[in-house]
């Protein structure tokens, strides 16, 4: 029974490139929700779809982020024009429906150069 | 060993001993709350979880206490093993399915 799966586990890019970051949930998952996680922090919030509806994006910067879960295939997480602040772990969570615990992937170690 | 102060980073635990990490919230409201442990290069990977009618649950070799008057929640871990050392988080719902973390605590187990 494979858990939440997100690829790439790293990722390189320079400046002003995009990065897109993949996640595939849970079998049985619907609800995916995106965090993000500096060095030695605690994850934020950054987004919650479930299939091809994004209901609460509250958590990300308004540009140059958008995310997105389509009726087939992973979720995706895209950030335009990459900053040397966008450098963090990416981690994605699902679950079945909402209340019940947030299975989280391995994250995405995602780094500007 | 126990972290005292709710914002002491660090946890150092003889192996054999029973660990009990703490945590504040913020949200009164908030009515589910989770431990995640995250050892490093993975994923937080869900422990137990308590929700706001209850102020104790037990799973394997942990316990999860709830305090809602001071809004404090504490996660014991019984008989401490090399392998609970890690980065522990205590999450709490927000609206259903935003979950807010903690700064985490790190605990090492000593042989």
């Amino acid at each position: 029974n494979a858990g939440v799966m997100q690829n790439p586990r790293h990722l390189v890019r320079r400046r002003g490139q995009e990065a897109r970051l993949r996640c595939s949930p849970m079998k049985g998952h619907s609800h995916v929700y995106w965090y993000r996680q500096l060095p030695e922090e605690g994850l934020k919030f950054m987004v919650y779809l479930q299939k091809e509806n994004i209901i609460d994006e509250s958590g990300m910067p308004k540009e140059r982020f958008s995310a997105e879960f389509p009726k087939e295939g992973p979720s995706i997480l895209r950030i335009q024009q990459v900053v040397r602040g966008d450098s963090a772990a990416y981690f994605c969570a699902s679950s079945p429906v909402n209340g019940e615990p947030q299975h989280f992937g391995d994250g995405t170690r995602l780094s500007i150069l | 060993g126990e972290s005292v102060g709710l914002h002491l980073p660090t946890l150092s635990v003889q192996e054999g001993d029973n660990s009990i990490i703490n945590c504040a919230y913020s949200n009164s409201a908030s009515d589910y709350f989770i431990w995640y442990k995250q050892e490093s290069g993975k994923g937080p990977q869900f422990i137990i979880d308590i929700r706001s009618n209850m102020d104790k649950r037990q799973g394997q070799r942990v316990t999860v206490l709830l305090n809602k008057t001071v809004k404090h929640l504490s996660l014991q871990i019984a008989a401490t093993q090399p392998g609970d050392s890690a980065v522990y988080f205590c999450a709490e719902n927000i609206g259903d399915y935003k979950l807010s973390f903690g700064a985490g605590t790190t605990v090492t187990v000593r042989a």
